[in-house]
């Protein structure tokens, strides 16, 4: 089992730039999130998802699109990169939002 | 604005001492979760605790929940170097949401 996969690990954009962070997870779960986790900020929740085809915003979903076709994956767009968008993204999943969430590793975002 | 707010921001221990670390939150919940964060990782859930629930063991940590106060309390026993990490509240308010807190870092020297 790989669990929650997300790709890249790190990426440099310029302002105005678009992107797309890759997650994808394996263990059949329903709910995917989206969060940003910036210094003395914790984890901000960005979009979520309970199951294919349904998506939600989050606390800071600006400046984001998220989109569920399938169970395994959650894409997280950026849609024109700006440098308030420098940050660490999390992507992670539960059987549902009440149940402990798996956590990928990171990708490491910087909007020069 | 954040739910949970941990305290200390940061807790410097001996091995083998205690480490306790505090969340606060602002509504109600359904439950309250308890992450552990390595430098560079993603975090790891530690344990679940729900609303009626006022304690919660698992190992070397020890999580209580006081719903008149809207806190929780984080205990680890006897530290180990690989218990530095930073800790982290989340919070269940339904509406599809969980929402985490801002972290305390805890440093336990060898």
């Amino acid at each position: 089992n790989a669990g929650v996969t997300q790709t890249p690990k790190f990426q440099v954009l310029k302002t105005g730039q678009s992107m797309t962070l890759q997650c994808a997870q394996d263990m059949n779960h329903e709910y995917m999130s989206w969060y940003r986790q910036d210094p003395g900020m914790g984890l901000r929740l960005i979009h979520y998802s309970v199951g294919a085809g349904i998506t939600d915003q989050g606390e800071v979903p600006n400046g984001y699109n998220v989109s569920r076709s399938t169970t395994e994956d959650f894409p997280l767009r950026l849609l024109s990169a700006a440098p308030s968008q420098t940050s660490v993204y999390f992507c992670a999943s539960s059987y549902t939002r009440r149940e402990p969430q798996h956590f990928g590793d990171g990708t490491r975002l910087s909007i020069l | 604005s954040q739910q949970g707010e941990e305290d200390p921001q940061a807790l410097s221990i001996q091995e083998g001492e205690n480490a306790t670390m505090n969340c606060s939150y602002k509504t109600s919940i359904n439950n309250l979760q308890w992450y552990r964060q390595n430098s560079g990782r993603g975090l790891v859930h530690l344990i679940l605790i729900r609303s009626n629930e006022r304690e919660k063991h698992s190992g070397r940590l020890r999580v209580t929940l006081d719903t008149s106060k809207k806190s929780s309390s984080l205990l680890i026993t006897a530290s180990r170097a690989a218990d530095t990490a930073s800790y982290f509240c989340a919070t269940d308010q339904g509406y599809q949401k969980v929402t985490f807190g801002t972290g305390t870092k805890l440093q336990v020297i060898p």
